[in-house]
């Protein structure tokens, strides 16, 4: 069974980065086609994908978030990472780690989820 | 932000079938997948349908999907306590350097 395990920065400075850490167990972030994936969601609103690692390490990132963002994977941890630039209070949000599965005839979309974790922006 | 629109809010009452539209265009749903997400209150997204109208593992049949033009829809047939949670549509969009949109979301509340 595939789990996925957010890291827990809790408080960030304004104007610093922040730095988010996902575990992974039951795969390999290395193999298979799939890719590693990040989304947040601020309190009481949606969602918003921020971008993605495949396996052979290429990335994609959300437009709106591209010049500040870079997502990278550690083979030997098996754990994949978010870092977000210059962060300000409208980046406080539930962050989760997600597996996107693009394997067969179907696309089937991110089909697994860790449990998130909370960064809050603030002085 | 958001390109794919979905009505705040839906209720019915148990044993009631409620709908769920996502909105969108030719550029996301129109030529893309749509995948819903459930999320129950205080948890994490869930994957409850795919590529319009799949099941995810361990679903009920009760939900079903469905994908006409650039709109799609989620049904709740038999709705049930459980089922109070929001909802979101999702799709890639080919016109925004290619993110993956997701839906304004819907709360669905059983009365």
């Amino acid at each position: 069974q595939v789990q996925l395990q957010e890291s827990d920065p809790g408080l960030v400075k304004p104007s610093q980065t922040l730095s988010l850490t996902c575990s992974v167990s039951g795969a390999s972030v290395i193999s298979g086609t799939y890719y590693w994936t990040w989304i947040r969601q601020p309190a009481g609103k949606g969602l918003e994908w921020i971008g993605r690692i495949y396996t052979s390490g290429s990335t994609n990132y959300n437009p709106s978030l591209k010049s500040r963002v870079t997502i990278s994977a550690d083979t030997s941890k098996n754990q994949f990472s978010l870092k977000l630039r210059s962060v300000a209070a409208a980046d406080t949000a539930v962050y989760y780690c997600a597996r996107e599965d693009s394997s067969g005839y179907y696309y089937h979309g991110l089909d697994v989820w860790g449990r998130g974790t909370t960064v809050t922006v603030s002085s | 932000q958001y390109v794919l629109t979905q009505p705040p809010s839906v209720s019915g009452t148990p044993g009631q079938r409620v709908t769920i539209s996502c909105s969108g265009s030719s550029s996301n749903i129109g030529n893309n997948a749509v995948t819903w997400y459930q999320q129950l209150p205080g948890a994490a997204p869930k994957l409850l349908m795919y590529s319009e109208n799949q099941r995810a593992s361990g679903v009920p049949d009760r939900f079903s999907g469905s994908k006409s033009g650039t709109s799609a829809s989620l049904a709740i047939n038999g709705l049930q306590s459980e089922d109070e949670a929001d909802y979101y549509c999702a799709a890639w969009d080919d016109s925004l350097g290619a993110p993956y949109v997701f839906g304004t979301g819907t709360k669905v509340t059983v009365l």
